[in-house]
């Protein structure tokens, strides 16, 4: 069946320093999501990528689908103590229907 | 509406004793879905529902899983002869009938096996 993986597993940063994690598909997607889930919360949506080579910007966050929809990242520029949590990519192989979540990436940042 | 909404928030039950959780969608959303998540894990598939029809059940759920949605509109999973494994938090996340668009997470039930 379709795994998901992320890298890496966990990242420690200074605030102030940028950030990405990484998600690579044994299958090519319909799409992608990212979902941040902070400490005893649940997912929370942040963006859908759907185009091949697509990138989208949410203020200080950076998402990408590559060109052969099969990996996608989320880079964060000047971290904050606020952007703590988990990051989840989730792929889905059909417009509607179940996506298969990566392990995240849970993101530390010292102040 | 108030996001989605899921009961009870803890359910702490003896080794094969039966539990069911139940889950209150966005209202507009027709789409349903189950989800298990173990701590440094991601979201674990179970079970999806377009409407009240039950349109996809992952392969890794026993006979012992089950989930309806009778009216199409708020969800039951339940779990029969509980095991040590199960332990986990149980998401439900709806989302509306159109393409690409994302999940919206309830809180979840965390189970707890003794």
């Amino acid at each position: 069946g379709q795994q998901v993986m992320q890298i890496p597993q966990y990242q420690h940063v200074q605030e102030g320093e940028d950030f990405t994690t990484y998600c690579n598909s044994s299958t090519t997607l319909s799409n992608i999501q990212w979902y941040k889930q902070r400490p005893g919360g649940h997912p929370v949506f942040l963006i859908q990528l759907v185009k091949s080579g697509e990138v989208k910007k949410q203020k200080r966050l950076t998402f990408q689908f590559g060109e052969a929809k099969k990996n996608s990242s989320l880079h964060i520029t000047a971290t904050q103590t606020t952007d703590v949590g988990t990051y989840f990519c989730a792929g889905r192989n059909t417009n509607a229907g179940k996506s298969t979540f990566g392990d995240g990436t849970t993101l530390t940042v010292k102040p | 509406d108030t996001g989605v909404s899921q009961d009870p928030r803890h359910k702490i039950t003896k080794r094969g004793q039966n539990v069911t959780f139940r889950c209150d969608p966005i209202s507009e959303h027709n789409r349903l879905y189950w989800y298990r998540q173990t701590l440094g894990q991601g979201p674990e598939f179970l079970t999806y529902f377009q409407n009240e029809a039950q349109l996809e059940k992952s392969r890794l759920l026993s006979d012992r899983f089950s989930a309806e949605r009778p009216k199409g509109s708020f969800s039951t999973l339940e779990i029969q002869r509980t095991e040590q494994g199960d332990s986990a938090m149980y998401l439900c996340a709806s989302s509306p009938d159109r393409a690409n668009y994302g999940y919206t997470f309830g809180s979840g039930t965390r189970l707890t096996v003794v």
